[in-house]
């Protein structure tokens, strides 16, 4: 399958801080890359749809303004989690399409798990 | 709006076969995933249909019939190392080409 870098794997942060967090296509160009959030014990929620040279497009609920989205090239794009409370911890994953390859989109990051203290 | 339901819990012994099932609601349907998921770590893609039908790959298996917006996973032989949470995921013309997640079905296998 489509091979999908993220990093960091783990962080912990303070209170107030922000936290980046990098999705990398490794052997692919992607036009796409979604942006997941998962909390303990419950499934992954979609959060944002990040788009190679446009703005990213955010799903109801989601603060665009704490959350944002970077795209600037075709292999990776950012996530940076701005003034971090505890209540975004959670385990952040990402993938990506390849608009030459179906079903790109199926493959995750290995997650970040964000814990903010 | 979409809709995706499996159990929450499942509970099953080595060797045995044990079948997670998933029925969706969703508009412009365009595939259907299934994942596995161990704890603290990122899901891994285990079969796609997108036609009716059954996938077959080593021990898992995966059906889908579209006009009963239903699927299944089959796992055979079960093993230790299968107790994870078991995701199913839907693509719709809706949601672009995101997955949108169902809760997770959470198997324990003993021995």
């Amino acid at each position: 399958g489509a091979v999908v870098s993220q990093h960091p794997s783990r962080v912990i942060c303070k209170s107030g801080t922000s936290v980046k967090i990098e999705c990398r296509s490794l052997d692919f160009q992607a036009t796409t890359m979604f942006w997941y959030r998962q909390f303990p014990k419950q499934s992954l929620m979609l959060m944002a749809t990040s788009n190679e040279g446009s703005k990213a497009t955010y799903e109801q609920g989601v603060e665009k303004d704490k959350f944002l989205i970077n795209h600037a090239s075709l292999t990776l794009s950012t996530l940076t989690v701005t003034s971090a409370h505890p209540e975004d911890s959670s385990f952040y994953i990402c993938s990506a399409r390849d608009v030459d390859r179906p079903n790109t989109e199926a493959f995750f990051g290995q997650g970040t798990r964000l814990t903010v203290v | 709006g979409q809709n995706i339901d499996q159990p929450t819990e499942m509970t099953a012994t080595e060797g045995a076969i044990v079948q997670i099932n998933c029925t969706y609601q969703t508009s412009g349907f365009n595939g259907l995933f299934w994942y596995q998921q161990h704890a603290g770590e990122a899901p891994t893609f285990l079969s796609y249909n997108v036609l009716d039908g059954l996938e077959e790959k080593g021990r898992f298996s995966s059906f889908l019939s579209r006009s009963k917006g239903y699927s299944y996973l089959l796992l055979k032989e079960l093993q230790m190392k299968d107790s994870a949470s078991y995701l199913c995921a839907v693509r719709s013309r809706q949601a672009g080409t995101a997955l949108i997640f169902g809760k997770g079905t959470t198997l324990s296998v003993s021995s």
